[in-house]
């Protein structure tokens, strides 16, 4: 079945440095492509999507580019700070009858000043 | 105004009991989900209703059922609680099961069973 895959955590990273979460898929199809994320307490918020093969999404200095060959949706950041501590999810939504989401199991990012 | 919005944010209760988590949304979305977040983070669709539709019922006990009143509304009854039911619920809405569509997350209710 469909399936996500993100890099296990924590990551601790000192303000202002480069992130990288790395995340692959297992799809049949095309799916769409999310990255969520979850502050401390709260519920999920979107923080980017691509819906095709090239596409870049984009939030808040985060970027993420939809690879269908490597099968990847990695997300990264240039320049972090304390305030990008939170658990990531790589999601996919194959669409359709079944348009939930697919999740990664989370990475925690914790930034230090 | 809160988009999706779920009752109660925190629930504590025994084993055996039966208890209700309510969600609403008023974004005009068609398509409901509920979601199951574990102790490890893990998120795991339940079910899905569009238009007050059954569309998606994953391998969830029958202790868990789901009733959409409106399209606005789903809420999750859950009978003969058991200590492995603990977890964070989390009830979302996007506008269709299309692909492409974003989906609104609730704050959560956070269940503990004892």
């Amino acid at each position: 079945g469909d399936s996500v895959t993100q890099m296990e955590g924590p990551v601790t990273l000192s303000e202002e440095a480069f992130l990288t979460i790395n995340c692959t898929y297992t799809a049949t199809g095309y799916p769409s492509l999310f990255w969520y994320v979850q502050y401390p307490g709260e519920g999920l918020q979107l923080l980017l999507k691509a819906t095709k093969a090239d596409d870049k999404g984009s939030n808040k200095g985060f970027e993420a580019t939809y690879r269908k060959e490597t099968t990847s949706f990695h997300l990264e950041k240039g320049s972090v700070q304390v305030s990008d501590s939170a658990v990531y999810f790589c999601a996919l939504c194959r669409g359709g009858s079944q348009g939930n989401l697919i999740f990664g199991k989370g990475t925690k990012l914790s930034v230090k000043p | 105004d809160t988009a999706v919005s779920q009752t109660p944010k925190y629930l504590v209760t025994q084993m055996g009991n039966d208890k209700s988590i309510k969600c609403e949304q008023n974004l005009g979305h068609d398509t409901m989900y509920w979601y199951k977040q574990d102790s490890k983070k893990f998120l795991k669709i339940m079910f899905s209703y569009n238009n007050k539709e059954l569309i998606i019922n994953e391998t969830v006990p029958n202790r868990f059922s789901p009733k959409s009143p409106d399209k606005a509304h789903l809420n999750l009854h859950i009978n003969s609680l058991e200590l492995g039911d603990s977890a964070v619920y989390f009830c979302a809405s996007s506008p269709t099961s299309g692909f492409s569509y974003e989906q609104y997350f609730g704050p959560g209710t956070r269940l503990t069973v004892t």
